[in-house]
């Protein structure tokens, strides 16, 4: 069965840490993707990547960053965490071969 | 730019009734369209697609969605609602060369036994 592993469930962490999200699909997939979900905003585009060290900014970029140095592995980077950023981030993939896409199972950050 | 309207954002149905569960999309070209669920604290679910060809699409657990062009709308159903079915869900649209996902707002459903 196909995956896409986001490392942590839940994760804690304090005004002005720098916060590393990370995730990870077993399907061989360019397109990889960070959403973040607030209630009644639904689901957001935050960066996606087409490629190996490619990326591209979603609709909200502001104050993250992303690594893409292998093909498997899609990280997402705050720089400086404040409080506006406790959410929900999900991330995702994308096949080609049946435009399929592959969810993660989310990590949802509090920051303090 | 494209964008995706789920104009109800909670919907309360009896067990056993019919739902539907409205979407409008704003996508220049023919779009693909997408619904899914998610239960409390669980990652999104694929219910069905749409990309091309018959309009009326069936998708897992019973529901069904109509693609109408003209209506610019992909609404969601399910002739009899089961408790199992109280979740939120999104309609989305792919969009672009790079394969996005534009997600709407959501709609939370809750059933009543």
């Amino acid at each position: 069965d196909v995956k896409v592993t986001q490392s942590s469930r839940y994760l804690v962490k304090r005004t002005g840490e720098k916060v590393f999200l990370e995730c990870v699909q077993d399907m061989d997939h360019e397109n990889m993707f960070w959403y973040r979900q607030d209630p009644g905003l639904g689901l957001r585009l935050i960066y996606f990547s087409y490629d190996v060290k490619m990326k591209e900014k979603g609709d909200i970029p502001e104050g993250y960053s992303v690594s893409r140095e292998k093909k498997e592995r899609f990280s997402l980077i705050l720089e400086s965490a404040s409080t506006n950023q406790t959410s929900m981030y999900l991330c995702a993939s994308y096949g080609a071969a049946d435009y399929g896409y592959t969810f993660g199972s989310g990590t949802r950050l509090t920051v303090v | 730019a494209q964008s995706v309207t789920q104009p109800d954002i909670h919907i309360t149905v009896s067990e056993g009734a019919s739902l539907e569960l409205r979407c409008n999309y704003s996508y220049g070209a023919t779009p693909y369209l997408f619904w899914y669920v998610q239960s409390p604290g669980q990652g999104l679910q694929l219910l069905l697609k749409y990309f091309s060809g018959d309009t009326l699409v069936q998708g897992i657990k019973g529901f069904e969605a109509e693609f109408k062009r003209s209506q610019s709308s992909f609404n969601l159903r399910k002739p009899s609602v089961h408790w199992s079915d109280a979740a939120e869900y999104f309609c989305a649209v792919g969009s672009g060369g790079y394969n996005k996902l534009i997600f709407g707002a959501g709609t939370r459903l809750a059933v009543h036994p």
